[in-house]
C-alpha cells in the first residue's frame, strides 16, 4: 500500500513572501512519480508540479519548486513571491501501482 | 481539444435513489480513473478502467457502486440506493495509455458534486 501524509492542515503567508508546504510518503514501488495539485474554490484539480522519483534534480516551475528527499521520503513544495491567486487547497500525490494516492491537503491563505 | 467533461456538475438525489455520473475523456484517451473527495478530505481512488475493461476496482465500495467504460460513449459511475454518506465530489481523470512502468499524465475533469438529501 502507498500512503501520502500532509501534516499541515492550514498555512498562511504574507503576499510576496515564501512558504513551504510539507509532504511525506511511503511506497514499496521503485518507479513512482510525485505531484503537487492545487484545488481552488472552483474544485478544479490543477497540476502545479511533478517529480520523477528516478531524477535527483528537484523540479521547478516558475515560482514553484520542490525539495525531493528520496531517502527520507519527503517532497515539500516551496512557493516564492506568493500571490493572492495562490490561495487554494494544495494536495500532494503519489503515482504508483497505476493509481494516484493523495494526501489530505493543506489550505493555503495569502495575507494581503 | 476539449478537456475531460463530466456531467452533471451538480446532482441532488434523495436517499434510495440512483445516481449516474458521466465522464467523457479527452479525445484519444482510452483510460479513465474515478476518484471521490469527501468534504475536507483529499481525493481517494475508486476505479481504473479502459474501454470495456475494469483494470483496478480496489477502491470501490463492495456494494451499490459500479463503473463502466463502454466501447462507445462516456464512462459511467453508478451508485444505487444512495445514502447520505455518498454525498461527495466525484472526479474523473483520463490518460492516453496504460501506466505500465512509466507515468502517463492524468487530466482531471471539473467533478460532479453529489448531494444526497
Amino acid at each position: 500500500a502507498q500512503t501520502v501524509t500532509q501534516s499541515q492542515p492550514e498555512m498562511s503567508v504574507q503576499e510576496a513572501e515564501t512558504v513551504t508546504l510539507s509532504c511525506t510518503y511511503d511506497t514499496s514501488e521503485s518507479d513512482y512519480y510525485l505531484f503537487w495539485y492545487k484545488q481552488p474554490p472552483s474544485r478544479q484539480m490543477i497540476l502545479v508540479i511533478r517529480q520523477e522519483a528516478y531524477k535527483q534534480q528537484n523540479a521547478t516551475e516558475n515560482r514553484f519548486s520542490v525539495n525531493f528527499q528520496k531517502a527520507a521520503k519527503s517532497f515539500s513544495l516551496k512557493i516564492s513571491d506568493s500571490q493572492l491567486g495562490d490561495a487554494a487547497m494544495y494536495f500532494c500525490a503519489l503515482f504508483g501501482n497505476e493509481k494516484l494516492t493523495f494526501g489530505t491537503g493543506t489550505r493555503l491563505t495569502i495575507i494581503p | 481539444n476539449a478537456g475531460v467533461m463530466q456531467n452533471p456538475r451538480h446532482l441532488v438525489r434523495r436517499r434510495g435513489q440512483e445516481a449516474r455520473l458521466r465522464c467523457s475523456p479527452m479525445k484519444g484517451h482510452s483510460h479513465v480513473y474515478w476518484y471521490r473527495q469527501l468534504p475536507e478530505e483529499g481525493l481517494k481512488f475508486m476505479v481504473y478502467l479502459q474501454k470495456e475493461n475494469i483494470i483496478d476496482e480496489s477502491g470501490m465500495p463492495k456494494e451499490r457502486f459500479s463503473a463502466e467504460f463502454p466501447k462507445e460513449g462516456p464512462s459511467i459511475l453508478r451508485i444505487q440506493q444512495v445514502v447520505r454518506g455518498d454525498s461527495a465530489a466525484y472526479f474523473c481523470a483520463s490518460s492516453p495509455r496504460e501506466g505500465l512502468s512509466s507515468y502517463n499524465e492524468q487530466f482531471f475533469g471539473p467533478g460532479t458534486r453529489l448531494t444526497v438529501l
